[in-house]
This record gives C-alpha cells, structure tokens and sequence, in this order.
C-alpha cells in the first residue's frame, strides 16, 4: 500500500539555524512527491514539487528538497530558517490514475528568536 | 483574486443539521476535489470531480454530497451532521487528472459541530 511517512511531528529550530524536514514513501514505482506548507488558518502552498530528472529541487522561500530513490526519501531544506517559516509542513506524494494523492500527517516547525 | 474561495471560512452548527459549502475556483481548471483535515491536521481526500463528472469518491459516508454545478465550483452539502465531522474541509483544483499536476488549496472551511 502506498503510505508518506513524515517521522518528526514537532520541531524547533532557531532563527538563522538550518533546517530538514523529513518524509519518507512507500510506493511500488516512482512517485510524484510534493512538499506543502500550511500557515496558522490558512491553505495549503505549494513549495516545490519532483517528477523527474535532477534529484534536487528547488522550490519558493528558499527551500529545495532532494530526491533520494534508495530511501524512498524526500526530505525538505532550508539553509537558514526565518521566523515567518514557522507553520506545519506536508509531504504529498500522487500516485496512481485521477490525481489519488496521498499526505504525511505533517510537521509542525517552530522557530525561535 | 483568490485563486480558489471557499465559503463559510468558519462553521459552527448542531448535530443533526444540514449545511452546505461552497468552493469557487478563478484559475479555469478542470478538477476540483474536496480534503477533510481532521484534529490531528491528517490530510484526506474525500472527493474528485473533473469536468463535473464524478472520478473520485473515497470511503465517505453517504450523509456528503458533493455537486458541481459547473467546473468552476464544487459545493460540499452534508446531511445529519455528526461531532465526528468537525474538522477542517479544504477545496482544491487542478489544471486536469494529470498526475503531475500541481493542486491549489482554498483557505479551508473550519467546521465545528456541537
């Protein structure tokens, strides 16, 4: 069964500190992989997506996020955190006919001063 | 303009009452769906229309309806609501099913029923 698995529910980083967010899949071919983010009583945003090609993406607001087939990875990045970052982030993975998408339960980042 | 709208942003209502949801999309796309976000901010698909068709329909109970009168708007209708229907539900498009297309989320309806 295809399954995102996003291990980290909450975490804290300092402001100027870098930042990886992880998420991890289980699908029988290669997935088309997504990573959202959610500010408090807002939508979904998109921040960069992989289909194919170079393994490392690079998305708005300074994340990208690397491919990693051998760890059915994608783990999200971001050298040097901003207070505004702070929000819940979500892997997504599409997977199958219609658009069946399937999202990690989510990662809450705080940043501190 | 916002790319998709949804309205009521916030809903509060009793059990055992009937209400709808809209969702308006500007972008000209042709497939529209519905997530519900529970308490634990867990993502789920509910339903996919595309060109007003049905294509998607997840293990949802009957009590949601889904319409779309248009492809422009996907309405959300829910008979009999229950406690366990408080949640978060989020609209979203895309260009078409293809499966590399990027979906674009409204701005979520909070629902809350007592």
């Amino acid at each position: 069964a295809q399954s995102v698995t996003q291990p980290d529910i909450h975490i804290t980083v300092s402001e100027g500190a870098s930042l990886e967010l992880r998420c991890n899949y289980s699908y029988g071919a290669t997935p088309y992989l997504f990573w959202y983010v959610q500010s408090p009583g807002q939508g979904l945003q998109l921040l960069l997506k992989y289909f194919s090609g170079d393994t490392l993406v690079q998305g708005i607001k300074g994340f990208e996020a690397e491919f990693k087939r051998s760890q059915s990875s994608f783990n999200l990045r971001k050298p040097s955190v901003h207070w505004s970052d702070a929000a819940e982030y979500f892997c997504a993975m599409h997977s199958g006919g219609y658009q069946k998408v399937t999202f990690g339960i989510g990662t809450k980042l705080q940043v501190i001063p | 303009d916002t790319a998709v709208s949804q309205t009521p942003k916030y809903l509060v209502t009793q059990m055992g009452n009937d209400k709808s949801i809209k969702c308006e999309q500007n972008l000209g796309h042709d497939t529209m769906y519905w997530y519900k976000q529970d308490s634990k901010k867990f993502l789920k698909i509910m339903f996919s229309y595309n060109n007003k068709e049905l294509i998607i329909n997840e293990t949802v109970p009957n009590r949601f309806s889904p319409k779309s009168p248009d492809k422009a708007h996907l309405n959300l209708h829910i008979n009999s609501l229950e406690l366990g229907d408080s949640a978060v539900y989020f609209c979203a498009s895309s260009q078409d099913t293809g499966i590399q297309e990027t979906q674009y989320f409204g701005p979520g309806t909070r629902l809350l029923v007592l």
